[in-house]
């Protein structure tokens, strides 16, 4: 069965820059969602899209930012990055519109602020 | 603070035994429950969810035990095998919204 793909799986950045991750969902799911993970943490809720609109909010930075496109994949934005953005950003994705709670997550971005 | 709080951080267990990690909730708004299964560098994988009508769901040798009036739910895993070593967390999402809350992780080591 087809999976979250994410793109790309590693990056490394330096500080001050930008970067962008990508996200293209299970086909016909209508929701993304981004997480991050840091180091030996649970991973926390950024922010979440159903068709195309933002539908949840967490802990996302102001210099984050995302959005959803037609064809449903999602790209998260990082400017200013700090040493502290490095983590595991994990995009996971679901259909949302049959009330389905389950979310399925993809095999992660590794990013790297040296 | 960590709305969904889980134990053991870590739990060392015999290959065929059973492993059982256990989490606590105080918001009685949560209205699903799954369990997700890491392996180190990898996304989360959803091993089995339950919502807070039912006492109880097996899936394989993984079962969650749901107690709603302790607030309680665990998993236990039966039969454990090597290849289960890996980080569980348990979740919870609030009616409606699409927030996962993920416990604080567990490490499981299964010794062959």
């Amino acid at each position: 069965a087809a999976g979250v793909i994410q793109s790309p799986r590693h990056l490394i950045k330096e500080k001050r820059e930008t970067a962008t991750l990508k996200c293209y969902p299970i086909p016909r799911h209508d929701t993304v969602y981004w997480y991050q993970q840091g180091p030996g943490q649970d991973p926390q809720f950024l922010i979440s899209f159903y068709e195309k609109m933002q539908s949840d909010k967490g802990s996302i930075p102001d210099r984050f930012s995302a959005q959803q496109f037609s064809d449903y994949h999602s790209e998260l934005n990082m400017s200013s990055l700090e040493l502290g953005d490095s983590a595991l950003y994990f995009c996971a994705s679901s259909l949302w519109r049959f009330a389905s709670y389950e979310q399925y997550f993809g095999p992660g971005t590794r990013l790297t602020v040296t | 603070q960590q709305q969904v709080k889980q134990s053991p951080q870590s739990l060392i267990v015999q290959k065929g035994g059973i492993s059982i990690i256990n989490c606590a909730y105080e918001n009685t708004a949560f209205d699903y429950f799954p369990w997700y299964q890491q392996f180190p560098g990898k996304g989360p994988a959803l091993l089995i969810a339950i919502r807070p009508d039912v006492s109880e769901k097996k899936e394989g040798r993984f079962t969650i035990s749901f107690n709603k009036s302790a607030k309680q739910f665990s998993l236990h895993i039966m039969d454990s095998q090597p290849g289960d070593s890996a980080t569980y967390f348990c979740a919870a999402i609030f009616q409606g919204a699409q927030k996962l809350v993920f416990g604080q992780g567990t490490r499981l080591t299964i010794n062959p």
